[in-house]
């Protein structure tokens, strides 16, 4: 199994610019999100989806959307990038419920200048 | 509001030694605790999680952690360092009221092992 996929794996952008981060997963989990990692900071919850359809706000959800149009897929997209959006980017999956444990993917590091 | 704190960004250790990295959480029921690992260049791989079995919880690569409600806390112990240890650690909880799956991270503690 390839687990969660991630990509790319890194991108520079300028500011203003717009893309998508792509993530995909083949386990058949109903529950993705979308963090962010910046140091000292910990992971912070961006947007999550708890099924197919259903998407939410996380913590830090401004300059960024998603969708979720099939289980497998979960893009997220930034509409105009600003240099304060520079971070690694993680995407999860897990089953649903409130104790299973998240599969990470390993990550897009974006830098906007 | 569920948070978790993790004292110490940065912990360092000789190989053998005891390992204990600490997270504290603030809830007003006790959540779901999980520990993760992140090394370098690579997502967080799941270490161990507390869901109200046992208290003592133990996890890959000889981790261990201990759920304890009157401190809320939950720290992550290993009794003799590894090289290989040397990563970030994360503290994680999860409500248990609420069924979304959310994670809320502690800060992250680095721990560096030294030969």
């Amino acid at each position: 199994n390839a687990g969660v996929t991630q990509t790319p794996k890194f991108q520079v952008l300028k500011t203003g610019q717009s893309m998508t981060l792509q993530c995909a997963q083949d386990m058949n989990h109903e529950y993705m999100s979308w963090y962010r990692q910046d140091p000292g900071m910990g992971l912070r919850l961006i947007h999550y989806s708890v099924g197919a359809g259903i998407t939410d706000q996380g913590e830090v959800p401004n300059g960024y959307n998603v969708s979720r149009s099939t289980t497998e897929d979960f893009p997220l997209r930034l509409l105009s990038a600003a240099p304060s959006q520079t971070s690694v980017y993680f995407c999860a999956s897990s089953r649903t419920g409130h104790n299973q444990p998240q599969h990470f993917g390993d990550g897009t590091r974006l830098s906007i200048l | 509001a569920q948070s978790v704190t993790q004292l110490g960004s940065h912990v360092s250790v000789s190989e053998g030694a005891l390992v204990l990295l600490r997270c504290n959480y603030s809830s007003s029921v006790p959540p779901y605790l999980f520990w993760y690992v992140q090394y370098p260049n690579q997502g967080l791989q799941l270490l161990l999680k507390y869901t109200s079995a046992a208290t003592l919880v133990k996890g890959i690569n000889g981790f261990e952690a201990e759920f304890k409600k009157s401190e809320t806390s939950f720290h992550l112990t290993k009794p003799s360092a590894h090289m290989s240890d040397a990563a970030e650690y994360f503290c994680a909880v999860s409500s248990r009221t609420s069924n979304t799956g959310k994670l809320i991270f502690g800060q992250g503690t680095t721990l560096q092992v030294k030969p």
